[in-house]
């Protein structure tokens, strides 16, 4: 079965600094991974999908099929960039059947 | 453009009754997904229905039900209710089954069971 782990569930960093949320995955075919954001009072959003390769508010994320990870990374976080962050992971062509990492609270703080 | 709309966004019901919850998805939108959303199991998927037909179930008992109406409207039930199923229920609409993979969510609807 598939399964998406977020090891960790806060994640603190300062303004400025580097930041990284780890998403693992478990999945024998070829999966499609996604990281949701949720910021405080709004809906939950698409922040990036691997199969653009794009960079959204500066954010990128590489898929590792190696490792099985889909980490996303930052080079400096801003403040608004607080918020709780969901690794997703699909197959074939049903893109509304989503399996949910349990998500990080992300802080930047001033 | 309007997003997706969930009716009720909060209700109480007790132990033993049923819910149904509503779902408006963005205009032109086909595909509608329900997930379910507790602070211990996180969001789980519950399923998928596009053009009426449900395209894919999640690991849930039978007394989860959904359906989509022609408008692509959709509606999900929950009978004789658990403390369980305490939650808060997103749904999400999408573009057609095989798109790139955006889903829009809406605000959620929060049943909480007594």
């Amino acid at each position: 079965a598939q399964r998406v782990t977020q090891p960790e569930k806060l994640l603190s960093v300062f303004k400025g600094a580097p930041v990284e949320l780890k998403c693992n995955y478990s999945y024998s075919g070829s999966p499609e991974l996604f990281w949701y954001v949720q910021y405080s009072r709004q809906r939950l959003q698409l922040l990036l999908r691997h199969i653009s390769r794009e960079s959204i508010k500066g954010f990128t994320a590489d898929l590792n099929k190696g490792e099985t990870s889909f980490h996303l990374k930052k080079p400096f976080a801003q403040e608004e960039d607080s918020a709780m962050y969901y690794c997703a992971l699909t197959w074939g062509t049903s893109y509304g059947k989503l399996t949910f990492g349990q998500g990080t609270i992300l802080t930047v703080h001033p | 453009k309007a997003g997706v709309t969930q009716t009720p966004r909060y209700l109480i019901k007790t132990r033993g009754q049923q819910v149904t919850l509503s779902c408006s998805p963005i205009s032109g939108h086909r595909s509608v997904s329900w997930y379910q959303q507790t602070p211990g199991q996180g969001l789980q998927f519950l399923f998928e229905y596009f053009s009426e037909t449900q395209r894919n179930k999640g690991n849930f008992p039978g007394r989860f039900s959904g359906r989509q109406f022609s408008n692509s409207r959709s509606e999900m039930n929950v009978s004789t209710l658990e403390l369980g199923d305490s939650a808060l229920y997103l749904c999400a609409s999408s573009l057609s089954a095989g798109n790139t993979g955006e889903l829009f969510f809406g605000e959620g609807s929060r049943l909480t069971v007594l």
